[in-house]
C-alpha cells in the first residue's frame, strides 16, 4: 500500500506559473524526498529535507516540511515546458525502502 | 560516468512463466533496492540488498526474489508470473544501506504479461 498521497492528482498551468505539489504521509520519518518521472523513464532525484529541517531550496524548487502535519509541499517556480512529468514524494523512517505516494501528473504549457 | 542500466528494456511473457531482471549499479555503489510501479501508481518496495546481503524486503509474494553479485549487479527473479505481475520494475543504488541517501534509479524493464 502506498504510504503517502500527493494533491492534487494531476495540474495544467501555463509556462511561467508557479507549480505547487502537496504530499501527505502516514508515520514518523527521518526525511522525506522529491522525485520526478518523465514519460516511460526512471526517477530522478529533486531534493531531500530531513525530519529536523523545515525549508529548503535547490534552484527553482523549494520544499517544506511540517511533520506536525505529517505534510509536504513542493513548489517549482516560473515553470517550463521541460517540467512537464510525474512528481513523487517518498518518506524514509530509517528503514531501508523509500515509501512513495501516488504523484501529481504536472502539465505545463507554451 | 554511467548511471544505472537496467536490461532488458521490454519483455513480454506468458501467464506461469518465469523472468530475470538484471541492474547494474552506479560505479562505487554497494546498495541495490528493487521496486514495482504499476500504471498509474508509485513505486512499492520489493527488495534492498547490501554488500550481497538481503538487507529489506516488501510486502510481495515468494514468486519474488533476488540476489547481488561480487561486483554489486543485481537480479530480480519472478516465478509463475500472474497477469498482476505487468508493470515497470525500477532499480535503484545508493551508495550507503540507509534511506536517507538520494536513490539513483535506472529507467526500469517494462514487463507485460499476456
Amino acid at each position: 500500500s502506498q504510504q503517502g498521497e500527493e494533491d492534487p492528482q494531476a495540474l495544467s498551468i501555463q509556462e511561467g506559473e508557479n507549480a505547487t505539489m502537496n504530499c501527505s504521509y502516514k508515520t514518523s520519518i527521518n526525511n522525506l524526498q522529491w522525485y520526478r518521472q518523465n514519460s516511460g523513464r526512471g526517477l530522478v532525484h529533486l531534493i531531500l529535507i530531513r525530519s529536523n529541517e523545515r525549508e529548503k531550496h535547490s534552484g527553482r524548487l523549494r520544499v517544506t516540511l511540517d511533520t506536525s502535519k505529517k505534510s509536504s509541499s513542493l513548489l517549482i517556480t516560473a515553470s517550463r515546458a521541460a517540467d512537464t512529468a510525474s512528481y513523487f514524494c517518498a518518506s524514509s523512517n530509517s528503514g531501508y525502502a523509500l515509501n512513495f505516494g501516488k504523484g501529481t501528473s504536472l502539465l505545463v504549457t507554451p | 560516468d554511467a548511471g544505472v542500466t537496467q536490461s532488458p528494456t521490454h519483455l513480454i511473457k506468458t501467464r506461469g512463466q518465469h523472468v530475470t531482471l538484471r541492474c547494474s549499479p552506479i560505479s562505487g555503489h554497494k546498495s541495490v533496492s528493487w521496486y514495482q510501479q504499476v500504471l498509474g501508481q508509485g513505486p512499492q518496495f520489493i527488495f534492498q540488498y547490501y554488500e550481497k546481503e538481503e538487507r529489506g524486503r516488501g510486502n510481495f509474494p515468494d514468486r519474488f526474489s533476488a540476489r547481488q553479485f561480487p561486483n554489486y549487479s543485481s537480479e530480480l527473479n519472478v516465478n509463475a508470473l500472474l497477469l498482476g505481475d505487468s508493470a515497470l520494475y525500477l532499480c535503484a543504488s545508493s551508495l550507503v544501506v540507509h534511506g536517507d541517501q538520494p536513490q539513483h534509479f535506472g529507467d526500469g524493464t517494462r514487463l507485460s504479461i499476456l
